[in-house]
């Protein structure tokens, strides 16, 4: 079992739609979790961080933690062209000085 | 403004050779990583620093090494080059795993 499994995708939504984006995680102890977005060619940007059960709001973007389904989402409200790219989902456990990364899941919006 | 660069952005080289990515941050991080990013599996840590004189060995450490001189580098030699290690390498720092981790540009390698 891989250590964060997301599915690659492509998933496509209409423009304007939310797009859904999810993350489950095998470690209990993961404490942090991250959302990169990471377009064709360059390197990965963060989104959003989220370290509490619940919802986690900044602009168009709300993360979602359940720790005890052990899962993270990535919702997109209002999807635009400009966020077709592929979004990475990031989880650390305390205490261990890195990152492990799923294979990202690319979506398309299409205009 | 603070960044993180990765030289050179393309590199070609031939199997058995040793190649050398740089990684210079002038974030003043503690923290220092190096991935590779393969279709279908991710990124994948390679090796990490917490400091200087401190590294540790990743997911996929062989046929890699890494030193840690000073807080800004933490270069990346591919001991003898193979042709599985074509790939894309990302470096990134952090000043803890509790902030974001800036990732470099990204070195594009070829091992022919």
């Amino acid at each position: 079992q891989k250590e964060v499994e997301q599915n690659s995708g492509p998933l496509s939504v209409p423009e304007g739609a939310i797009a859904s984006l999810n993350c489950t995680y095998s470690d209990r102890g993961s404490q942090s979790f991250f959302w990169y977005r990471q377009y064709s060619g360059k390197s990965p940007e963060l989104i959003m961080f989220i370290y509490s059960n619940g919802d986690k709001e900044d602009g168009r973007f709300t993360a979602q933690l359940n720790k005890a389904s052990q899962y993270v989402s990535l919702l997109i409200r209002d999807s635009q062209p400009s966020d077709s790219a592929t979004y990475l989902c990031a989880v650390t456990r305390g205490g261990y000085q890195k990152v492990t990364f799923g294979i990202g899941t690319k979506l398309q919006v299409i205009p | 403004d603070a960044e993180i660069t990765q030289s050179p952005r393309h590199k070609i080289t031939e199997t058995g050779r040793q190649v050398t990515l740089a990684c210079h941050q002038t974030w003043n991080h503690n923290n220092m990583f190096w991935y590779r990013q393969d279709l279908g599996h991710g990124l994948r840590l390679i090796h990490y620093s917490y400091g200087v004189q401190d590294t540790n060995k990743g997911e996929v450490s062989d046929g890699y090494s890494v030193s840690r001189s000073n807080t800004e580098d933490l270069p990346l030699t591919l001991e003898s080059a193979a042709s599985s290690q074509t790939s894309v390498y990302f470096c990134a720092s952090s000043r803890d795993t509790r902030t974001e981790a800036f990732f470099g540009q990204g070195t594009r390698l070829t091992v022919v």
